[in-house]
């Protein structure tokens, strides 16, 4: 089965670190590019950061530039998201979602995601 | 970047359509044919629906039909079902290699 498990989310104070995994299976996460989405409680889908499936293309929503790191380890069919400098308006579910076309550049379609990881920024 | 813009809501009875609009501008929408739609149900992760303006994805029902016309996208979904109660949301690539989302829209079969 296809499957993308994330972990690592949590509470975390202001200005606190986090990093999340995503564990791929069923696949090879090595063909295809990568994505976090996220989801603030009760509001709607927000692109967070995209890497390509050789690591070479990496780009980050604004909101999260500078702050975020996102890499990716296809010998353990893995995906991380580094959050530092975390803000209360980070407070989210984290999703990670496989781009829906193996060998190409995210464009935004996104066919396999994962349950989600909670992360909440509160003092 | 500036989220899509969608309605907030839609409704519909059973066996009707209905179409949901997603605007954009030219760095998006407009210049691009990377148009997503995804259905998410509360409490579940989204699902893919329509890739790349009018692709439907393996297993996905042939009522749910996209398109675009200048920097506006739209889904169409044919013979509503109570399961297509729902939240949608529009996603494009844009200029700066980025994807943007619309802000979503609440489908209510009545």
């Amino acid at each position: 089965e296809v499957q993308l498990v994330e972990s690592g989310g949590g509470l975390v104070k202001p200005g606190g670190s986090l990093r999340l995994s995503c564990a791929a299976s069923g696949f090879s996460l090595s063909s295809y590019s990568m994505n976090w989405v996220r989801q603030a409680p009760g509001k709607g889908l927000e692109w967070v950061s995209s890497i390509s499936s050789t690591s070479n293309y990496i780009y980050y929503a604004d909101s999260v530039k500078g702050r975020f790191s996102i890499s990716r380890d296809n010998a353990e069919n893995s995906l991380f998201l580094q959050m530092n400098s975390l803000r209360a308006e980070d407070t989210a579910v984290y999703y990670c979602a496989r781009d829906c076309a193996p060998g190409r550049y995210s464009y935004g379609g996104m066919d396999v995601w994962g349950q989600g990881t909670t992360v909440t920024v509160s003092s | 970047q500036s989220a899509l813009t969608q309605p907030a809501s839609v409704s519909g009875s059973p066996g009707q359509s209905i179409t949901i609009s997603c605007t954009g501008t030219s760095s998006d929408v407009g210049g691009y044919n990377f148009v997503s739609w995804y259905r998410q149900h509360p409490g579940k992760a989204p699902k893919l629906m329509i890739y790349d303006v009018s692709k439907r994805p393996s297993g996905v029902s042939n009522h749910f039909s996209g398109s675009k016309s200048g920097n506006t996208a739209s889904l169409t979904i044919s013979g509503l079902q109570a399961e297509d109660e729902a939240d949608y949301y529009c996603s494009s690539y844009t200029s700066s290699s980025t994807v943007v989302f619309g802000g979503g829209t609440k489908l209510t079969v009545l």
